[in-house]
């Protein structure tokens, strides 16, 4: 079957830096996803990584191994308004998503 | 309107009674998507469809229907709602052209007693 796994929940200190881990296994492979969901709120777009490497924007950076069915989202310099849920989806080879439980994130002063 | 936009916000239905939650998108995405959000469980696909005219199943499609007759609109009925319905609903589009990321709505809270 196809699963995605990630942490349920972490804590991390303002400022501080935080690895958000996800491993996959799908039937094929095209494209992973990291979408931020703040509490009652929808889920928003953060990162996409279809070839192996590191993918920077900001603060944000999403890194993936296709050979391991790994990747990780990693938050810098965090501030308070991250605290919120990381989902990580995988698309398979029908183009579906395959999402992961989410990881809730909560950042402490 | 500006994106992906449900209605209504949030409802509480009696069971047996018949449900559509509405969907509208006005960035022309030929795909769009019903998931819903239940705690400690990830978002799952109840339909889908990739272009106006087309829906498909996905992971939970029992007890629900839904109709693409153009572009913009995808609404999704419960036909008889049931308490194990009961949830956070998101509709989302997505451009398959693109990296087919998804835009997600801000989510209907449907109670079911």
């Amino acid at each position: 079957g196809q699963n995605i796994d990630q942490p349920t929940e972490m804590t991390a200190t303002e400022g501080a830096i935080v690895q958000i881990n996800c491993t996959y296994q799908t039937s094929g492979f095209n494209g992973l996803f990291w979408y931020q969901q703040h509490a009652g709120e929808a889920p928003t777009f953060l990162s996409y990584n279809v070839l192996d490497g590191l993918e920077e924007k900001g603060r944000f950076s999403s890194f993936l191994s296709r050979s391991k069915g790994y990747s990780y989202l990693l938050l810098k310099e965090l501030q308070m308004k991250d605290s919120a849920s990381y989902l990580c989806a995988v698309r398979d080879s029908n183009y579906q998503l395959i999402w992961g439980a989410g990881t809730k994130l909560i950042i402490k002063p | 309107i500006a994106g992906i936009t449900q209605a209504p916000t949030s409802q509480i239905l009696a069971a047996g009674r018949r449900m559509t939650l509405r969907c509208t998108q006005d960035m022309r995405h030929n795909a769009m998507y019903w998931y819903r959000q239940d705690l400690g469980l990830g978002l799952r696909l109840i339909h889908y469809s990739n272009t106006a005219g087309t829906t498909g199943k996905g992971e939970v499609p029992d007890g629900y229907s839904v109709s693409r007759a153009n572009t913009d609109d995808f609404p999704l009925t419960l036909a008889s709602a049931v308490p194990s319905q009961t949830s956070v609903y998101f509709c989302a589009s997505s451009d398959r052209a693109s990296t087919g990321e998804l835009f997600f709505g801000e989510g209907s809270r449907l109670t079911v007693l």
